[in-house]
């Protein structure tokens, strides 16, 4: 199916392990995103990326790695969770930087115990 | 001061009346401004994008841009209790450039 898709929807994971949050998005799309969604906090951008193999930071980006060796996966990996991790974890994708463009996935509610 | 701001909610209106949402920003120089509305449990999604100072209506909604005061707004006309929900505000361009940066939200509430 055409789209972004996010996977799993829910996790739950104990503090300090490490935890890998996957996004495809099937438009061929050259940016990809990652926000987190806090009460109080909105989305904050932790990673983004430009193109296959050039990923920048966010406002948030401690704690998190990504990588994209392939320009339809974005994955996001939390290297060992804590628990203010704990959140609505959002992966977006688009053509352009503009904003316009920007269509998220379903999102991904992590639990960290 | 947060990069965007949006005014304090829950707004709550009753069903007809306009509801008035409202955003100020501190970069100066961004140049793209968009509301996102995201309903509980679902993720955001685009219904207004606008670039120049003035107002852009499409259908109920209308979209206000004043970058001399650093301020968009959005106006809901004829409000639906299907319009309850979180309205985001975002911009991109100047220090941001390349992402969109999110304001905190407002959850609007319109009841019958």
């Amino acid at each position: 199916d055409a789209g972004i898709t996010q996977s799993p929807r829910y996790k739950i994971t104990e503090t300090g392990r490490q935890v890998t949050l996957m996004c495809h998005q099937t438009w061929s799309h050259s940016y990809m995103f990652w926000y987190r969604q806090d009460l109080g906090h909105g989305l904050r951008l932790i990673y983004y990326s430009a193109a296959a193999d050039i990923t920048d930071k966010g406002e948030v980006p401690d704690g998190y790695v990504v990588s994209r060796s392939k320009t339809e996966n974005f994955p996001l990996t939390l290297e060992s969770a804590t628990r203010s991790q704990t959140s609505v974890y959002f992966c977006a994708s688009s053509e352009w930087t503009g904003g316009a463009g920007y269509t998220f996935g379903s999102g991904t509610r992590l639990t960290v115990v | 001061q947060k990069e965007v701001e949006q005014n304090s909610g829950p707004l709550s209106v009753p069903e007809g009346a306009i509801a008035s949402l409202n955003c100020t920003y501190s970069d100066r120089v961004s140049q793209s401004f968009f509301w996102y509305r995201q309903y509980s449990g679902k993720s955001p999604e685009l219904i207004m994008s606008i670039y120049s100072n003035g107002d852009k209506e499409d259908g109920r909604f209308t979209a206000q841009l004043n970058k001399a005061s650093q301020y968009v707004s959005l106006l809901i006309r004829d409000s639906q209790p299907s319009d309850s929900a979180t309205y985001l505000c975002a911009l991109a361009g100047g220090t941001s450039y390349g992402k969109l940066t999110f304001g905190q939200g407002t959850i609007l509430t319109v009841h019958p």
